[in-house]
C-alpha cells in the first residue's frame, strides 16, 4: 500500500532553517512527483511547491521562492522539503503529498504531517 | 495568479440533506479541479479528481461537476462522518486551494 512517512516534529528559532523529510513506499518513486501542502494552525491549505522525482525539476510558490529548496533521494525514496530564514509564521503542520510525474495535478496520498513551530 | 474561491464559507445540516458546495476560478482552468476533505487532526483526502473524476474507495454520495470557471461538489445524503472541511484545489497553473468549506451536522 502507498505510504508516505513523514519526520518528527521541530521547533525552531526565527531565522533558523528546517528541513522535513517524506519517505515513501508501496510505489515506484521515480513515477510521481511530490507536493508540499502547509497549514497554519486553524488556517487552510497552502501550496508551497511541487518536485518531479523522475528528474528533479520543481515549481515553486511566488511567496516561498528563495527560502525553499525541495529535493529527492532516489536512492532512498526519500523527499525533503527546506525552508530557511524561518518566521513566525511559517507555523503550521507541513504535509507532503503524492502528485504527477511531469507537472502538478490531483494529489492522492499525504503524508501524516509535520508540525513546524518557529518561536523565540 | 488563479485564485479559487468557495461558497458557503460554513454550512450546518442534518443527515440525509443535499449538500453542494462551489468553487470559482478567477480564470478558466478547464477541468484542472479536484476535490479534497479534510476532518480534524487528519491529512486532507482526494474525493474528486479532474472536476468530475470519481476516486476509488470514495462513497458514491460524493459527485463533482463543472468546468472552465465554476464547479460544484455535492454530496447526497448527507451522513454524519462527513462533518469536515472540505477544499476545491486547481492544478492548472501555479497550483492553489481554495479557503475552504466547513459543513457541521445538525
Amino acid at each position: 500500500q502507498v505510504q508516505l512517512v513523514q519526520s518528527g516534529a521541530e521547533v525552531k528559532k526565527p531565522g533558523a532553517s528546517v528541513k522535513v523529510s517524506c519517505k515513501a513506499s508501496g510505489y515506484t518513486f521515480t513515477s510521481y512527483g511530490i507536493s508540499w501542502v502547509r497549514q497554519a494552525p486553524g488556517q487552510g491549505l497552502e501550496w508551497m511547491g511541487w518536485i518531479s522525482a523522475y528528474n528533479g525539476n520543481t515549481n515553486y510558490a511566488q511567496k516561498l521562492q528563495g527560502r525553499v529548496t525541495m529535493t529527492t533521494d532516489t536512492s532512498t525514496s526519500t523527499a525533503y522539503m527546506e525552508l530557511r530564514s524561518l518566521r513566525s509564521d511559517d507555523t503550521a503542520v507541513y504535509y507532503c503529498a503524492r502528485d504527477r510525474v511531469g507537472a502538478t495535478g490531483p494529489v492522492d496520498y499525504w503524508g501524516q504531517g509535520t508540525l513546524v513551530t518557529v518561536s523565540s | 495568479e488563479i485564485v479559487l474561491t468557495q461558497s458557503p464559507d460554513f454550512q450546518s445540516v442534518t443527515p440525509k440533506e443535499k449538500v453542494t458546495i462551489t468553487c470559482r476560478a478567477s480564470q478558466s482552468i478547464g477541468s484542472s479541479l479536484h476535490w479534497y476533505q479534510q476532518k480534524p487532526d487528519q491529512s486532507p483526502k482526494l474525493l474528486i479528481k479532474y472536476a468530475s473524476q470519481s476516486i476509488s474507495g470514495v462513497p458514491s454520495r460524493f459527485s463533482g461537476s463543472g468546468s472552465g470557471t465554476d464547479f460544484t461538489l455535492t454530496i447526497n445524503s448527507l451522513e454524519a462522518e462527513d462533518a469536515a472541511t472540505y477544499y476545491c484545489h486547481q492544478s492548472s497553473s501555479l497550483p492553489h486551494f481554495g479557503p475552504g468549506t466547513k459543513v457541521d451536522i445538525k
